[in-house]
């Protein structure tokens, strides 16, 4: 078993919807919880950047952290065609190595 | 953006060639670490620097070898390149809070070099 595992997707909606993104994990010792998009043939770019449990907001993008359920979420709201793009969630327990999920492939309509 | 920059961004080369990719921040970052993606697997840690000349393995260090001589640039080398290098390779930097080998702090990203071996 993978300690991050995420679905790989494709996710297709259309433009405007809202869309959820999620990651489960198996060590509860995490606790620094990341996102980052990846446009193709380019690098992961930070979204979100969050501690322990709770919800963090910037723009459209909310993350939310679930430590009871070893769960993370990211929502985009009104989500756009430029958003299509491979999301991936990143964890890590302090003082070691992150830890990667595969991605999850996202196709916004218009 | 990050000042990350990875060169060569493509390459292609033949089987039990030696290749050195390298990675040059203009940040200043003390961490330093090389991944490779491939489908399925997402990014997989190879080797990673947390100071000059202070480098340790990842997960898939088998057949790969690092240096860091000066603070912005890691270099990365495959000695005897196999098919099953090829990969996509990324550079990643990060600032430190702490002095251990391992930072906490995001990871910021370069482009990649795509890599295949004939």
């Amino acid at each position: 078993q993978k300690e991050v595992e995420q679905d790989p997707g494709p996710l297709s909606v259309p433009e405007g919807a809202i869309v959820s993104l999620n990651c489960t994990y198996s060590n509860s010792a995490f606790q620094y919880f990341m996102w980052y998009r990846q446009y193709s043939r380019k690098g992961p770019e930070l979204l979100m950047y969050t501690y322990s449990s709770g919800n963090k907001e910037d723009g459209r993008f909310t993350a939310q952290v679930d430590k009871s359920s070893k769960y993370i979420s990211l929502f985009i709201r009104d989500s756009q065609p430029s958003d299509s793009a491979t999301y991936l969630c990143a964890m890590s327990v302090y003082g070691n190595k992150l830890v990667f999920g595969a991605g999850t492939i996202l196709r916004v309509k218009s | 953006d990050a000042g990350i920059t990875q060169s060569p961004r493509h390459k292609v080369t033949e089987t039990g060639t030696p290749v050195t990719l390298r990675c040059h921040q203009t940040e200043n970052h003390r961490y330093m670490y090389w991944y490779r993606q491939d489908p399925g697997h997402g990014l997989r840690l190879i080797h990673y620097s947390y100071g000059v000349k202070d480098t340790d393995k990842g997960e898939v260090s088998d057949g790969y070898s690092v240096s860091r001589s000066k603070t912005e640039d890691f270099l990365l080398t495959l000695e005897s390149a196999t098919s099953s290098q090829t990969s996509v390779y990324f550079c990643a930097i990060s600032e430190s809070e702490t002095g251990g080998p391992y930072s906490n702090q995001p990871q910021h990203f370069g482009d990649g070099t795509r890599l295949s071996i004939l």
